[in-house]
């Protein structure tokens, strides 16, 4: 069983809707990731917090948001998405960040369909 | 150049083979490599890390070749439960740490 815990598992919602993606690891990692991934195709980076702050943003939108409250909990807040935005979204944390050591785990992911 | 590539497979193998894939990366300050696995519609999984000296656990082995840019992983004696994706991960640090997936080598065992 996964240690990151993900909700919704899965989320269809409109192209005029607001949502939000949750992550929560209580391992006292403090690295939290949000990955994108599309079918038959590997993750692919959006943001990466270290220490509660946001290091990493992979030119990802702005109708991406992502928020970390504090070093348990990540959340990717959606707002006005297109339906190629269409993935499983994954979350993943890591124990140090920028180690070189820096193993991910990741959670079971929220399928997410815009219609 | 992607900065991490796989041969997408698939590998189809039968039971109890020994079967073998590598990785190719583009960054030369690339400091550290894992394999993780990722079942049909399930998240990726750590399966090992990758050392310059080797690394083994149990049937899979997995090494780091600096001077060509490349990392392998070897399965032997290969079971059914083996059959997966596995995405190759390379790690570095330049401003920020980025950790970069492979696109994944395809791997399925027949009986």
């Amino acid at each position: 069983d996964t240690e990151v815990t993900q909700t919704p598992k899965h989320l269809v919602m409109g192209m005029t809707n607001k949502k939000s993606l949750k992550c929560e690891q209580h391992m006292g990692h403090r690295a939290m990731y949000w990955y994108k991934q599309k079918a038959k195709k590997p993750p692919e980076l959006m943001f990466v917090y270290s220490y509660e702050k946001l290091s990493i943003n992979e030119s990802v939108p702005s109708r991406f948001s992502p928020e970390c409250p504090n070093s348990s909990l990540l959340n990717l807040h959606l707002h006005a998405l297109q339906p190629e935005d269409s993935a499983l979204y994954l979350c993943a944390s890591s124990q140090v960040p920028a180690s070189t050591n820096e193993k991910l785990f990741f959670g079971s992911g929220t399928q997410l369909s815009v219609l | 150049r992607k900065e991490v590539e796989q041969d997408p497979g698939p590998f189809n193998v039968p039971e109890g083979a020994t079967v073998a894939f590598n990785c190719t990366y583009s960054n030369s300050a690339s400091q550290s490599f894992f394999w993780y696995r990722q079942d049909c519609r399930k998240e990726p999984k750590l399966l090992m890390s990758v050392y310059s000296s080797g690394n083994e656990d149990g049937r899979f082995t997995a090494q780091l070749n600096r001077a060509s840019q490349y990392i392998s992983l070897l399965i032997r004696d290969s079971k059914l439960s083996d059959s997966a994706t596995y995405l190759c991960v390379d790690h570095y640090y330049s401003s920020a740490s980025k950790i970069i997936f492979g696109s994944g080598t395809r791997l399925s065992i027949r009986p």
